[in-house]
């Protein structure tokens, strides 16, 4: 079964500073990748998807970005973080659509 | 329309209850579909999926009903512990789309 890695659990970084945040996966290969930001009492919103290797589709425009080096490593990063960045940030892995999606343990960004 | 629209709730509803909320799609391609439970600050994890008519999993059940593209989930005896956000996922081509979420709380 699929393992997501996510760190750190919590960070908070000051207006304007860049941002990096990893995600990797374990137990499976070529997986579909995902980053997710969820706002505090609201749902999750998809940010970025990746079906390969430099295979990268943005949802919402914004200032972020997300890079997909090697088969199981998906990065989501800012060069200058704003105070509408704050959210829970979630990683997650499929290996098909019918199958279910697995998730990292998420990340809590405040920007300050 | 949304492409998946959920009632955001909250149900606040008696241990011991039975407790059902719809999700509705928009796209009549998708196949398989999902619920996901979060628990707060918690990252979402897979409750049960739905590849045809239904599926039963103790007491939980998921329905679909493609004609009218919907999907439910129904939770007999409810327990305290089933207090959460239960999330309809539905797969559409290489992206996962999420409702936005229905808030259950159960009370003693």
């Amino acid at each position: 079964s699929q393992t997501i890695h996510q760190w750190p659990a919590t960070l908070v970084q000051p207006v304007g500073s860049p941002l990096s945040l990893e995600c990797t996966v374990e137990g499976t290969s070529n997986p579909n990748l995902y980053w997710y930001r969820q706002a505090a009492g609201r749902g999750l919103q998809l940010l970025f998807y990746s079906v390969g290797i430099g295979q990268i589709s943005s949802e919402v425009p914004q200032n972020l970005s997300a890079s997909r080096p090697q088969d199981r490593q998906f990065i989501l990063s800012s060069k200058k973080l704003l105070l509408s960045d704050s959210g829970f940030y979630l990683c997650a892995s499929s290996t098909g659509l019918n199958y279910g999606y697995t998730f990292g343990s998420g990340t809590r960004l405040t920007v300050v | 329309r949304k492409e998946v629209e959920q009632d955001p709730g909250p149900f606040n509803v008696p241990e011991g209850a039975t407790v059902a909320f719809n999700c509705t799609y928009s796209n009549s391609a998708s196949q398989s579909f999902f619920w996901y439970r979060q628990d707060c600050r918690k990252e979402p994890k897979l409750l049960m999926s739905v590849y045809s008519s239904g599926n039963e999993d103790g007491r939980f059940t998921a329905q679909l009903n493609r004609a009218s593209q919907y999907i439910s989930l129904l939770i007999r005896d409810s327990k305290l512990s089933d207090s959460a956000t239960y999330l309809c996922v539905v797969p559409l081509r290489s992206k996962i789309i999420f409702g936005s979420g229905t808030r259950l709380s159960i009370r003693p």
